[in-house]
């Protein structure tokens, strides 16, 4: 079993629609992060959460640490969030990042 | 303030030979990260670099080698190519300590032939 499960896979949405991806881990975490890759680019880090909620822009970010689940939302989905959304933890002590498998997203105009 | 770089964005080499990466930190971090993604599939930790030295290593062969410059900068070394090897290098620039957030550079694509 992955130390770090993302769901869904893929997800195909029309614009405008309300985005919730999920993120369960099975280890202790430092933090918790969720990153963006675009078809063929590098990586873009969106938030780092440690606890509570973030929000930038259209992005929210939550994490529950007493259930070992972190959650990104999009709201008023557009066409340019199409990515695929990467969710990795850091556990103390041990600095690579450990991955999830992604959520491919489309979001249709 | 620039962010993380990295060079040569595209690289072509042949089996068996030798390749260096470079990245250069976003300004006022000390630590970079270096990971491997195979086409399709999710990223993969090389290894970390904090003080010139590295700190810890993923499950990758002595041919994957690297160096940290004083001004933190960073270089990734992979001997005798395979064709395994082909993937998008990503380094990516923190603070010192793991629950630091990881910016990441726009990556390098090695193609080995």
């Amino acid at each position: 079993k992955n130390e770090v499960e993302q769901s869904p896979q893929n997800l195909t949405a029309q614009e405008g629609e309300f985005i919730t991806i999920n993120c369960s881990y099975s280890v202790g975490i430092s933090a918790l992060h969720w990153l963006q890759q675009h078809p063929g680019g590098g990586i873009v880090s969106l938030f780092m959460l440690s606890s509570g909620k973030k929000k930038h822009g259209r992005l929210i970010a939550t994490i529950n640490i007493q259930e070992k689940h972190s959650s990104l939302h999009i709201t008023a989905s557009h066409p340019r969030d199409s990515a695929v959304y990467i969710c990795a933890v850091t556990i103390y002590s041990n600095y690579q990042l450990i991955w999830g498998a992604g959520t491919k997203l489309i979001i249709k105009p | 303030d620039a962010g993380v770089t990295q060079s040569p964005t595209h690289l072509i080499k042949t089996r068996g030979q030798q390749v260096t990466l470079r990245c250069s930190p976003k300004s006022g971090h000390d630590t970079v990260s270096w990971y491997q993604q195979a086409l399709g599939q999710g990223p993969q930790f090389i290894f970390q670099y904090y003080e010139e030295e590295e700190r810890q290593r993923g499950n990758f062969p002595d041919r994957f080698s690297g160096h940290q410059f004083p001004n933190y900068s960073s270089e990734l070394n992979v001997n005798a190519l395979l064709l395994g090897d082909s993937a998008l290098y990503l380094c990516a620039s923190s603070l010192t300590g793991e629950a630091y957030e990881q910016y990441f550079g726009p990556g390098t694509r090695l193609t080995v032939t």
